[in-house]
């Protein structure tokens, strides 16, 4: 069964720790995405990947990190330094290669203890 | 500065009519626009995509119409259902076709039985 996962559904964070989120994909995509969700807003881009040990800021990369060593995942880590980090986080992935089509993952709660 | 703007109050309309919803943008040229659907506490799924060659493209009961003069893209779905409901967003390439899409905050339908 093709598809994205992401894991936890629920994450708490404490004050000054570091978080990391998990975003696979078995669906042979080329480019993966980060975007964080907030209420009254659109999705923002946080980080995004068209390839495989390749990554790009995206619109609010402040605070965060990211990493991409194999094709199937991208995790993004929420670093202390993101002073606001409670939100919903969406990983997606599209096929690359002019293929624009994104595939959403069910997404990550992040709240702050 | 460059925005998008979708109808931000919630849209109620009577099972069986068509919904229309608006998406207005300014100082972008977007090589195409997309639509997505997403129920509360879940990722988006993908809809429609129209390029901007295209004028008009249909999938079942939902009609999407790209004016890039108007910078307007109208999003119908005929014989509405209740479970039609949900919040719709567009996308917009901002990447002049490389994968990159930014977001509106959505418009939030209700239809009622």
């Amino acid at each position: 069964d093709g598809g994205i996962t992401q894991s936890p559904k629920y994450l708490f964070r404490k004050e000054g720790q570091n978080v990391t989120l998990s975003c696979e994909q078995n669906l042979n995509h080329d480019a993966m995405y980060w975007y964080r969700q907030d209420p009254g807003q659109g999705l923002r881009l946080i980080y995004y990947s068209q390839i495989v040990n390749d990554f790009q800021k995206g619109d609010i990369a402040e605070g965060y990190s990211v990493s991409r060593e194999k094709k199937e995942s991208f995790p993004l880590t929420v670093t202390s330094a993101q002073k606001n980090p409670t939100a919903f986080y969406l990983c997606a992935s599209s096929i690359g290669q002019g293929k624009e089509t994104q595939y959403f993952g069910p997404g990550t709660r992040l709240l702050v203890l | 500065s460059q925005k998008i703007e979708q109808n931000s109050e919630a849209l109620n309309i009577q099972e069986g009519k068509t919904a229309t919803l608006t998406c207005n943008y300014t100082n972008y040229s977007p090589a195409y626009l997309q639509w997505y659907r997403q129920d509360p506490g879940r990722g988006p799924v993908f809809l429609l995509l129209i390029r901007e060659n295209e004028k008009e493209k249909r999938k079942e009961r939902l009609k999407v119409t790209f004016d890039t003069t108007l910078k307007q893209s109208l999003f119908h779905i005929t014989a509405s259902q209740p479970a039609d409901s949900a919040t719709y967003l567009c996308a917009l390439d901002i990447s002049g076709g490389y994968q990159k899409v930014t977001f509106g905050i959505g418009t939030k339908l209700q239809v009622i039985p």
